[in-house]
């Protein structure tokens, strides 16, 4: 099947610690995204990537890092500099020549 | 820099009914726009996108319109089904930004009642 996939779906980390949540897609899609979403928030672009090697900072980077060393993926890791990380994040793709992101299933991030 | 409302947060229908969803964006220089459909704890799966040259998209019971001078943008449901239970947002693209940033809506969580 051809997809986007997100692991783990949930994940709970301590405080101070780094963790990298994971983002797979096998549609030969070129552009790359992690976004965050809140409750009673619209999702928030954290960090995009148009082409292997590239990644540009969306609009809440800070305290996030992220690479992208290969087409089909573009990990996200949410560093102990991220004062608030509990949420749920989404990664999403696209290919050139069409407008539309597509969306993994999401991973749960929550702060103990 | 782009704003996008949605009102209500909210909806609750009877199963049968039609129904509009509404979005509001502040910034008329659009590129595009787009509804997204999302299941409780899932992720987003795109409904309709319509370019700023177009006036509205249809989907089967889904039409979706685009007045990018009044910075409204509505997503008309017909024949409701409960399965059509979801939150629906909204996401606009800023011209000198192409796709690569999406301004959502915080969405309106739709209810059908059977």
């Amino acid at each position: 099947d051809g997809g986007i996939t997100q692991s783990p779906k949930y994940l709970f980390r301590k405080e101070g610690q780094n963790v990298t949540l994971s983002c797979e897609q096998n549609l030969n899609h070129d552009a790359m995204y992690w976004y965050r979403q809140d409750p009673g928030q619209g999702l928030r672009l954290i960090y995009y990537s148009q082409i292997v090697n590239d990644f540009q900072k969306g609009d809440i980077a800070e305290g996030y890092s992220v690479s992208r060393e290969k087409k089909e993926s573009f990990p996200l890791t949410v560093t102990s500099a991220q004062k608030n990380p509990t949420a749920f994040y989404l990664c999403a793709s696209r290919t050139w020549g069409t407008d539309t992101q597509y969306f993994g299933p999401g991973t749960r991030l929550t702060v103990l | 820099k782009q704003e996008v409302t949605q009102i209500p947060a909210a909806l609750s229908v009877p199963e049968g009914e039609n129904l509009v969803l509404n979005c509001s964006f502040t910034d008329s220089a659009i590129y595009n726009l787009q509804w997204f459909r999302q299941d409780p704890g899932k992720g987003l799966t795109s409904l309709l996108l319509i370019q700023s040259s177009q006036r509205e998209q249809t989907s089967g019971r889904l039409n979706a319109s685009l007045d990018k001078s009044s910075g409204r943008s509505t997503l008309y449901i017909a024949a409701s089904q409960p399965g059509d239970s979801a939150t629906y947002l909204c996401a606009g693209s800023a011209v000198n930004f192409g796709n690569e940033k999406l301004t959502f809506g915080t969405g309106t969580r739709l209810t059908i009642i059977p």
